[in-house]
């Protein structure tokens, strides 16, 4: 059982439309990260959500934690090219001290 | 130069080969990790270092064995590896380990196991 599920998988669309990829879970967490990986490379860090409700924007992407912190969505206006990548949803739970749990990720391809 | 370095980026290496990945962390953090990356699976970590000492070990099987010589430098020994162990290898480090404690990750070792 995957505990935090990401959708959808692969999204792939033209530049300058809008997106919304999901995170979720059965589970609470204290925290959750989103990080993009582009193709050799390792992931690089976004954003980290902590407060329930909470909404933080950065430039076009704009990243929700849920009320109950157990899912978290970002949604990315007129998206570019530069966008593509692969995108993981990573949450902490204060048991689990260190360990970070990560979400599939959501592969998207912005097409020219 | 900054950042997490992993070297090699590429390694194919038969059954019955000995190899070690290498990190180095030039970022003061306190804290490295071993992460496996495996098409259609969520992040798997394998390491924790926390202070040059090893905090967690996840069910690993041991023909993986970590080393952790300083703060800034951590490796990965291999040897007799089995093809499923072919995968996307990522270092990462981060100041502390509490829940908000960002990673950092390097570009990867990508391993082929023939």
């Amino acid at each position: 059982t995957q505990l935090l599920e990401q959708s959808p998988q692969f999204l792939s669309i033209q530049e300058g439309e809008n997106l919304t990829v999901y995170c979720n879970s059965s589970s609470v967490f204290s925290s959750l990260q989103w990080y993009r990986q582009e193709p050799g490379e390792g992931p690089v860090l976004l954003v980290t959500v902590v407060t329930g409700g909470e909404v933080k924007k950065l430039k076009r992407l704009t990243f929700q934690f849920g009320d109950a912190r157990k899912d978290s969505s970002l949604h990315i206006t007129a998206a570019q090219p530069g966008d593509t990548g692969l995108y993981l949803c990573a949450g902490a739970r204060r048991t689990s001290g260190s360990r970070l749990t990560f979400g599939e990720g959501t592969q998207l391809t912005v097409n020219p | 130069e900054t950042g997490v370095t992993q070297t090699p980026r590429h390694l194919v290496m038969g059954m019955t080969n000995k190899k070690s990945l290498k990190c180095e962390q030039h970022l003061g953090h306190n804290a490295m990790y071993w992460y496996k990356q495996s098409a259609k699976k969520p992040l798997e970590l394998m390491f924790v270092y926390s202070l040059e000492e090893r905090v967690e070990n996840n069910s690993v099987p041991s023909r993986f064995s970590p080393e952790c010589p300083n703060s800034s430098h951590l490796f990965l020994h291999l040897h007799t590896l089995q093809p499923e162990d072919s995968a996307l290898y990522l270092c990462a480090s981060s100041h502390g380990q509490g829940p908000n404690s960002p990673l950092h990750f390097g570009n990867g070792t990508r391993l082929t196991v023939t």
